[in-house]
């Protein structure tokens, strides 16, 4: 099993529209959570970190259950420059650090 | 903002060659990573280092690799001989403190382009 699990979308979203992506994460043990941002052939940004009680950033929203062991990632009124791949990361804290990647969500926003 | 340096931007190897990629983490991070993504692909891990020494590594990071950090502030990934399966973005990342101490994300540099030809 994979340790972080993203659909691989693409999403395709017109201009305005609320689109959001989930990412699931097998190790119960996870610490840390993030949203990266990656356009074509660049490196991943920090978009936001993830906390517990969910947390917001301008038109973002991100969300943990832990229970559950799901992050969520919520983008309202959608930008064509939101047009990139979002990685879900998530933190592991033993072996000093260790970050596990899913392999990204694409979102393609249309005008 | 400190950001996490790289270079070369793009570097073209004969196959078969030695190179180095190099890196310049933020200066008061103590964790530092090397990742690499072949183009169409996810972003692999391949090593993480900690007070000058290996913490992880993964099984890509064969005996071909090596890192290095000469001087307290380069950090440096050595590909011995070359193939060319190791063309692909290389991306140094580094971060402040351990995942206990709460989130602490890494910052990536900008990559360098490997071509092996």
């Amino acid at each position: 099993r994979k340790e972080v699990e993203q659909d691989p979308g693409p999403f395709n979203v017109p201009e305005g529209a609320t689109v959001a992506f989930n990412c699931t994460y097998s190790n119960s043990a996870s610490q840390s959570f993030f949203w990266y941002r990656q356009d074509c052939r660049k490196e991943p940004k920090l978009l936001m970190s993830v906390y517990s009680s969910g947390n917001e950033d301008g038109r973002f929203t991100a969300q943990l259950n832990r229970a559950s062991q799901y992050i969520s990632l919520l983008i309202r009124d959608s930008k064509l420059s939101d047009s990139a791949t979002y990685l879900c990361v998530v933190g592991v804290p033993y072996n000093f650090n260790k970050f596990y990647f899913g392999s990204g969500t694409k979102l393609n926003v249309k005008p | 903002e400190p950001e996490v340096t790289q270079t070369p931007s793009h570097q073209v190897t004969q196959m078969g060659q030695e190179v180095i990629l190099r890196c310049v983490p933020i200066s008061n991070h103590l964790y530092f990573y090397w990742y690499r993504q072949i183009l169409g692909q996810k972003v692999e891990f391949l090593v993480s280092f900690y007070n000058n020494e290996i913490s992880e590594k993964s099984e890509i990071f064969d005996d071909q690799f090596s890192v290095e950090r000469p001087d307290g502030s380069n950090f440096t990934l050595k590909i011995r001989s070359t193939k060319l399966e190791d063309s692909a973005m290389y991306f140094c990342a580094s971060s402040p403190r351990a995942i206990i101490d709460g989130n602490q994300p890494q910052h990536f540099g900008d990559g360098t382009r490997l071509s092996i030809l």
